[in-house]
């Protein structure tokens, strides 16, 4: 069946890079997604990836493709106090499936 | 802001009871999506709405049902309620239906139910 399986939580220091890290199992998913969520808001779509591509970047947010282990990653660049946040990894195909969401914690 | 409105934003409730959340859709968006996020978990797939028809279902009893109206704002009802319903509802609108399309969903703040 479909599942998206994400780490449940990372530290990063301020100013360092944060990767959150992402699998997937729908080979038919045609667009995969980045969500935010901060304390008690709805979901931000922060960047997409159509199946086709490998990587797209988008200022301080690089997203990496690799089709063939079904893994996608998030790289935050010179991460600030205001990413902390939970990140949802989603793929779609008929329905938006979601992971459980990795939880970034930002250290001083 | 999306423009995806909720309401309420709270709501307590007691087991047994019948509850109706409502979502106003983007304008110009005609199709909407429900999602339960229970606490602790990613978002799962309720349904969804386009043109005021269901157009898929994710894994939910019968006891969660919805409504599209012309105006494209949406109900979520869920009758006979179980505290694992528990849960904060979520609400999406897009323009199209999703399948094999980037149709980007406007996800609203979201009204958090909780079951006593």
């Amino acid at each position: 069946g479909e599942d998206v399986e994400q780490s449940l939580f990372l530290s990063v220091r301020e100013g360092d890079s944060s990767v959150i890290n992402c699998t997937y199992t729908d080979s038919s998913s045609t667009y995969l997604y980045w969500y935010k969520q901060e304390p008690g808001a709805g979901l931000q779509l922060l960047t997409y990836i159509f199946s086709n591509m490998d990587m797209k970047q988008d200022q301080r947010l690089t997203v990496l493709l690799n089709k063939k282990d079904k893994h996608l990653s998030l790289r935050i660049a010179d991460t600030q106090t205001g990413d902390s946040a939970i990140y949802f990894c989603a793929e779609k195909d008929d329905k938006i499936i979601f992971g459980k969401g990795t939880r970034l914690h930002i250290l001083p | 802001e999306t423009g995806v409105t909720q309401s309420p934003t709270h709501l307590i409730k007691t087991r047994g009871q019948q509850v109706t959340l409502r979502c106003s859709s983007q304008s110009g968006h005609n199709t909407v999506s429900w999602y339960q996020q229970a606490l602790g978990q990613g978002p799962q797939f309720i349904f969804q709405y386009y043109r005021e028809e269901e157009n898929g279902r994710g894994n939910f009893p019968p006891r969660f049902s919805g409504l599209q109206f012309p105006n494209y704002s949406s109900e979520l009802n869920v009758n006979a309620l179980e505290l694992d319903d528990s849960a904060l509802y979520l609400c999406a609108s897009s323009l199209g239906l999703s399948t094999g399309s980037n149709t980007e969903a406007f996800f609203g703040q979201g009204t958090r139910l909780t079951v006593v």
